[in-house]
């Protein structure tokens, strides 16, 4: 029983254009919401969160869009960089305390110079 | 500030036998929690050490158990190991309580391969 799901496990995106990062969830008490990024050999770097009481979250480049009606979350990276290919998982936590928690099987993304 | 890190980076065992992996916190740091990362997959929790009681658990057997020490270093104890607990065992730490951003810090993994 996947809670968190990302359906694309990939996507190709021209360096300078916009990536969009897609993830759905079916759990409804899932309070808080992150995304992280892995390069091959690290573990998981955190990117960007959003509290269920927000819809949008915005850091730099980065914005994380929560749609709670429809279970689904979303990462836009705008412009993209060569340096953004990686994959990205989306992750949620029952508690506002961004631990203990369900991610997603990850998007890998390819940013084309 | 030193990060997250774990030993040993790789670890080869056999079916049946049992595997100890250690992970040191982010300074300041006094939550610890360990995943699996199963090749092609997201991480799944294991459980979480909050001032070294567990206080969180996800669907993994009596067999993986851990502990967490005065300094917030943790150990991940696995027995009776399985074919399918080849993985890579990620270790977390974050400050619970604290004013900063509500997030967890990873390290680099170990890798175990068990044949």
């Amino acid at each position: 029983d996947q809670q968190v799901k990302q359906n694309s496990p990939s996507l190709s995106v021209q360096e300078g254009r916009i990536s969009i990062l897609n993830c759905d969830y079916t759990n409804s008490m899932f309070d808080y919401f992150l995304w992280y990024k892995k390069y091959p050999a690290e573990g998981p770097t955190f990117l960007i969160s959003i509290s269920s009481i927000k819809d949008k979250n915005e850091d730099g480049r980065f914005t994380v869009f929560l749609n709670k009606s429809a279970k689904h979350l979303s990462l836009h990276i705008v412009p993209s960089q060569p340096g953004d290919s990686a994959v990205y998982f989306c992750a949620a936590s029952l508690n506002n305390a961004g631990n203990m928690l369900t991610f997603g099987g990850g998007t890998r993304l390819m940013v084309k110079p | 500030e030193t990060g997250v890190t774990q030993s040993p980076t790789h670890l080869i065992k056999t079916r049946g036998q049992q595997v100890t992996l250690r992970c040191s916190s982010q300074s300041g740091h006094n939550t610890v929690s360990w995943y699996q990362q199963a090749l092609g997959q997201g991480p799944q929790f294991i459980f979480q050490y909050y001032r070294e009681e567990e206080n969180g658990r996800g669907n993994f057997p009596p067999r993986f158990s851990g502990l967490q020490f005065p300094n917030y270093s943790s150990e991940l104890n696995v027995n009776a190991l399985e074919l399918d607990d080849s993985a890579l065992y990620l270790c977390a730490s974050s400050l619970q309580g604290g004013r900063g951003r509500k997030t967890q810090y990873f390290g680099p993994g170990t890798r175990l391969l068990v044949l």
